[in-house]
């Protein structure tokens, strides 16, 4: 099956702590991204990687980090310093970084911080 | 700036009524925009891209870069049409620039 998968679908987290939510592809795509989906808001960009072991801030990049080791799998952590992190993130991957390729989105995870 | 705005938050219409959801996009240079769509309980996909020139479920867009417009249409909208609707704007590094989301719901 293929496409773009991330785990868990739901996430709770603790105030302080950090959690990190995966996200894989078996696309062969070079760039990957990462959304924050706030009702109201749209999709705002954090994170993206346009290929291996490299990786640029988005818009909202604070309290957030990322790693690119393998082609396949982007994940994003969540650290205390981001201070409204309840949302639902959704990550993407194209097949290169380029302004007008189609962006394949996964199901999302949603984080809820208690 | 690049900026993309749909004015409406929700946009409600009865079966078989024509359908618009506006998109005003701010770009210097020529645009690429895309429209996104999210069923209920299913992932975000692409619907149109303005490059393509396609009807893909009904649906058209039309690039007026005159206006900074890419509004999509339907002359007949149907209830499985019921979603929300992204315009997104192509950034330069390949990323997506969204507008907030327009909620089409279409009744009985």
């Amino acid at each position: 099956d293929g496409g773009i998968t991330q785990s868990p679908k739901y996430l709770f987290r603790k105030e302080g702590q950090n959690v990190t939510l995966s996200c894989e592809q078996n696309l062969n795509h070079d760039a990957m991204y990462w959304y924050r989906q706030d009702p109201g808001q749209g999709l705002r960009l954090i994170y993206y990687s346009q290929i291996v072991n490299d990786f640029q801030k988005g818009d909202i990049a604070e309290g957030y980090s990322v790693s690119r080791e393998k082609k396949e799998s982007f994940p994003l952590t969540v650290t205390s310093a981001q201070k409204n992190p309840t949302a639902f993130y959704l990550c993407a991957s194209s097949a290169r970084g380029l302004r007008g390729n189609e962006q394949f989105f996964g199901p999302g995870t949603r984080l809820t911080v208690l | 700036a690049q900026r993309v705005t749909q004015p409406e938050k929700l946009l409600s219409v009865f079966k078989g009524a024509p359908v618009e959801l506006k998109c005003n996009y701010s770009y210097s240079g020529s645009p690429e925009l895309f429209w996104y769509v999210q069923y209920s309980r299913q992932r975000l996909q692409l619907l149109l891209r303005h490059i393509s020139r396609e009807s893909i479920k009904g649906f058209t867009a039309d690039l007026n870069k005159g206006e900074t417009s890419f509004h999509l249409k339907k002359p007949f909208a149907q209830e499985e049409d019921s979603a929300m609707y992204y315009c997104a704007l192509g950034g330069s590094q390949g990323n997506l620039i969204f507008g907030k989301g327009t909620k089409l719901s279409v009744k009985p």
